[in-house]
């Protein structure tokens, strides 16, 4: 079974553009998550979505949005993009929300750099 | 609100050595589940142990365990009989239960041969 994937793996945009990262779950996963990766904050939570409805949202700014499709892959979205926004961000799928013991399979990540 | 802290930034530890990894977190809820993720050097996460807080038994995988201190808010990672494969970036992480993980500072461990 094909694992969680992520795409581009690599980005590079200038302050006020904006991007749109991809992700396609494991077959058979329809929960999506997203974390932002940087080496001062850490690893943080962005959003998850479930059955293509966002069902919990961590603490970022508008600017950071996100979807899900029907088939459960996943988008994220980041606009006018800042300096602070560089960094890795991580989606991670699990079987089905509800309960916590899923376990979360993450992707390789896409690297975004904003000059 | 859920706080994970892993104490250690850095850890080093001889090949075929034991070694462990601290973790403390705080919450308020009683029904909880705890990780320990590895992300080596190529950056996919990937889960080594999983601990439910209803459970008094430790988990362990093959070389891998750990001591939970439910009372304490403790859940240390033991990694036995270092491998050089075990290098990488060791983060703790709880598991709320809107399903989000939280998780530490992360602890770069070095194997050394």
């Amino acid at each position: 079974k094909a694992g969680v994937t992520q795409t581009p793996r690599y980005l590079i945009k200038t302050r006020g553009q904006q991007v749109t990262l991809s992700c396609s779950p494991i077959s058979g996963h329809r929960s999506v998550s997203w974390y932002q990766q940087t080496p001062g904050q850490g690893l943080q939570f962005l959003f998850e979505y479930f059955s293509e409805t966002q069902r919990n949202k961590g603490n970022f700014p508008g600017r950071f949005s996100g979807r899900q499709f029907s088939n459960s892959r996943s988008e994220m979205n980041v606009s006018t993009l800042e300096l602070g926004d560089s960094a890795l961000y991580l989606c991670a799928s699990s079987r089905e929300g509800g309960t916590p013991y899923n376990e979360q399979f993450f992707g390789p990540g896409t690297r975004l750099t904003v000059l | 609100a859920q706080t994970v802290t892993q104490s250690q930034p850095e850890m080093s530890v001889q090949e075929a050595e034991t070694v462990t990894l601290s973790c403390t977190y705080d919450t308020s809820e009683s029904d909880y589940y705890l990780f320990w993720y590895k992300q080596p050097p190529s950056r996919q996460m990937i889960l080594v142990i999983r601990q439910e807080a209803y459970k008094q038994q430790n988990a362990t995988e093959n070389r891998f365990s750990v001591n939970f201190q439910k009372a304490a808010k403790s859940f240390s990672l033991k990694i036995s009989d270092s491998q050089l494969g075990d290098a990488a970036m060791y983060f703790c992480a709880y598991r709320t239960p809107a399903q989000k993980l939280v998780f530490g500072q992360g602890t770069r461990l070095t194997i050394n041969p």
